[in-house]
């Protein structure tokens, strides 16, 4: 079956870039998304890529994708103390319905 | 533009009394919906879907269940609660045309099952 693994937790300082890591096991994935979960909130969709695709970038975020290696990246740019926060890789395969997330890596930015 | 509504926001049940959570969708039609369930500390689980009226699949075997009596309304219940129902509930829709489906989610419902 489907596994998406991330590391738990990431600490930076204000201004710093980070990078959020992710790998899976699925090489059908076809669509990959990075979440944005704040304390005691839902989910909120940060960006997502195809499989076609190697990097796509979005003001401060860009993400990148090494499909060789099930390898999926976020990197924030110029990190902001409301950056902080738990941030979910997730794929889904092209047909499928269910989206597979990772645990979540939390973010923690110090000033 | 669309929204997504949970209702409650939190609440606290007793073991064996019965749940239900609601979730409605503004702003369009015909959309899939979905149940999540995060337990503390962990990633999101997949329970329902729905991509139409009455159409339900689940993706797990467990003690919920889960309906779709409007277009726009999908309803997480249970006849008795047990301890590990509680989490955070997430309901999320995405377009019901096809293709890339990116799933948008709603505020989430945290459950307290005593």
């Amino acid at each position: 079956g489907e596994d998406v693994e991330q590391s738990l937790f990431l600490s930076v300082r204000e201004g710093d870039s980070s990078v959020i890591n992710c790998t899976y096991t699925d090489s059908s994935s076809t669509y990959l998304y990075w979440y944005k979960q704040e304390p005691g909130a839902g989910l909120q969709l940060l960006t997502y890529i195809f499989s076609n695709m190697d990097m796509k970038q979005d003001q401060r975020l860009t993400v990148l994708l090494n499909k060789k290696d099930k390898h999926l990246s976020l990197r924030i740019a110029d990190t902001q103390t409301g950056d902080s926060a738990i941030y979910f890789c997730a794929v889904r395969r092209g047909g499928r319905r269910a989206l597979t997330f990772g645990s979540g890596t939390r973010l923690q930015v110090q000033p | 533009s669309q929204t997504i509504h949970q209702w409650p926001a939190t609440l606290v049940q007793p073991v064996g009394s019965p749940l239900s959570l609601e979730c409605t969708v503004e702003g369009t039609s015909n959309p899939n919906l979905y149940w999540y369930r995060q337990a503390a500390g962990r990633g999101l689980q997949l329970l329902f879907y729905s991509v139409g009226i009455g159409q339900i699949s689940s993706e797990v075997p467990q003690n919920l269940s889960a309906s779709r009596p409007q277009d726009r309304q999908f309803i997480l219940s249970s006849k008795k609660l047990l301890l590990s129902d509680s989490g955070f509930y997430l309901c999320a829709w995405s377009p019901g045309t096809g293709g890339e489906e990116t799933q948008y989610f709603g505020p989430g419902t945290r459950l307290l099952v005593l």
